[in-house]
């Protein structure tokens, strides 16, 4: 199997506050980690593209000063998002990409419900 | 224009029936396509990778066609545990060069008794 969990599944923070979400691949290791952001009703918006060993890469538009990830070993990624506002408020989900898939298959988290109030 | 379209739906069916869905996409130098399933509040799962010559995996068949930059999931004799939004998912290149997956906003299905 291709297990990936993340943690918190819901968290509520007040405005101003950083929050930290762990992407962790359990019985695999993945060299790349995704982390994507769904408002509702909308479709998966992919945020940045996590490489263990190196700076991640931020989609256009994604302030990566704000969304701070780091990808430390092969089997953990977290994403921090620093001083957040209510309309930071979302469905946080990473994903992980097992191996060097050819089919580019990727492995979801059961996503992270960020409220800012 | 959306690098990947779906008809947002809601497909509302009778258990039973065949239903269809279409999805397009614009980068002609996709080279992988999936159908995942999403259902409220959770992440997506997925349900099928597309093959250049159409593939079949119990009551879903998914169907390519890169002329036209065409995919179709077909879902026979509908279950009510088939009800969820469905995901036409391509890939594509981000800005680093790395390989990404580009998602459909989904199509939405209500399977009734």
């Amino acid at each position: 199997g291709a297990v990936v969990s993340q943690h918190p599944s819901w968290v509520i923070c007040k405005s101003g506050t950083s929050v930290k979400i762990e992407c962790r691949s359990l019985d695999f290791q993945a060299t790349t980690m995704f982390w994507y952001r769904q408002f509702p009703k909308q479709s998966l918006m992919l945020m940045a593209t996590s490489n263990e060993g190196s700076k991640a890469t931020y989609e256009q538009g994604v302030e990566k000063d704000k969304f701070l990830i780091n990808h430390a070993s092969l089997t953990l990624s977290t994403l921090t998002v620093t001083s957040a506002h209510p309309e930071d408020s979302s469905f946080y989900i990473c994903s992980a990409q097992k191996g060097t898939s050819f089919s580019y298959e990727q492995y979801f988290g059961p996503g992270t419900r960020l409220t800012v109030t | 224009r959306k690098e990947v379209e779906q008809d947002p739906g809601p497909f509302n069916v009778p258990e039973g029936a065949t239903v269809a869905f279409n999805c397009t996409y614009s980068n002609s130098a996709s080279q992988s396509f999936f159908w995942y399933r999403q259902d409220c509040r959770k992440e997506p799962k997925l349900l099928m990778s597309v093959y250049s010559s159409g593939n079949e995996d119990g009551r879903f068949t998914a169907q390519l066609n890169r002329a036209s930059q065409y995919i179709s999931l077909l879902i026979r004799d509908s279950k009510l545990s088939d009800s969820a939004t469905y995901l036409c998912v391509v890939n594509g290149v981000g800005p680093g060069g790395y390989n990404k997956l580009i998602f459909g906003a989904g199509t939405r299905l209500a399977v009734h008794p």
